[in-house]
């Protein structure tokens, strides 16, 4: 089966770094996909790995290893407006996105 | 970037009766158009997938009868939530991809309420 995993839930410090990890299994593998969701709103797109290794865009990285199935997305310089859900998915062989439950991550002053 | 734009942003509607939610995308063509609802504190929930021109197709458990969905151009799909009831409130949420590149671009969400 498909399958996304991710921690539910994250507190860091404002300033500080955090990084969400992201474990997938899909039929077939198109790229992980990171999204943002602030409270009531919808999700942003940040991201998109599909090849191995580290993409960095300001603030935010992800990082993708195929072979172990595995992601992670990095935060630096933690803000007060970075307190959101972030959701990881998985693209598979058929183009459709199997989407974890989302990471809520909580700053604390 | 791509936008996307959903509407109504919020709709009350009376049990019993039909509401038509629209999803546009505004700068490009969208050959795929998706369906979410999200209640709250949960994940997003996959309803449907629709092609251009071409019947939607609907996650298992979802009744195809009650939401129906129309993607008649490229830039336009709607999601008709018919004989709506208490429990169908909740947030939906579009998402529109090009063939190419492959990130869904999400709508601001309508929030449904049924009284």
């Amino acid at each position: 089966g498909q399958n996304i995993d991710q921690p539910t839930e994250m507190t860091a410090t404002e300033g500080a770094i955090v990084q969400i990890n992201c474990t997938y299994q899909t039929s077939g593998f198109n790229g992980l996909f990171w999204y943002q969701q602030h409270a009531g709103e919808a999700p942003t797109f940040l991201s998109y790995n599909v090849l191995d290794g580290l993409e960095e865009k300001g603030r935010f990285s992800s990082f993708l290893s195929r072979s172990k199935g595995y992601s992670y997305l990095l935060l630096k310089e933690l803000q007060m407006k970075d307190s959101a859900s972030y959701l990881c998915a998985g693209m598979d062989s058929n183009y459709q996105l199997i989407w974890g439950a989302g990471t809520k991550l909580i700053i604390k002053p | 970037g791509a936008v996307v734009s959903q509407h109504p942003s919020w709709v009350i509607c009376k049990s019993g009766t039909s509401v038509k939610i629209e999803c546009r995308s505004l700068d490009f063509q969208a050959t795929t158009m998706f369906w979410y609802r999200q209640f709250p504190k949960q994940s997003l929930m996959l309803m449907a997938t629709s092609n251009e021109g071409s019947k939607a197709t609907y996650e298992q458990g979802v009744e195809k009868d009650k939401f129906l969905i129309n993607h008649a151009s490229l830039t336009l799909s709607t999601l008709t939530v018919t004989s709506a009831h208490p429990e169908d409130s909740s947030f939906y949420i579009c998402s529109a991809r090009e063939t190419e590149p492959y990130e869904q671009y999400f709508g601001p969400g309508t929030r449904l309420t049924v009284t």
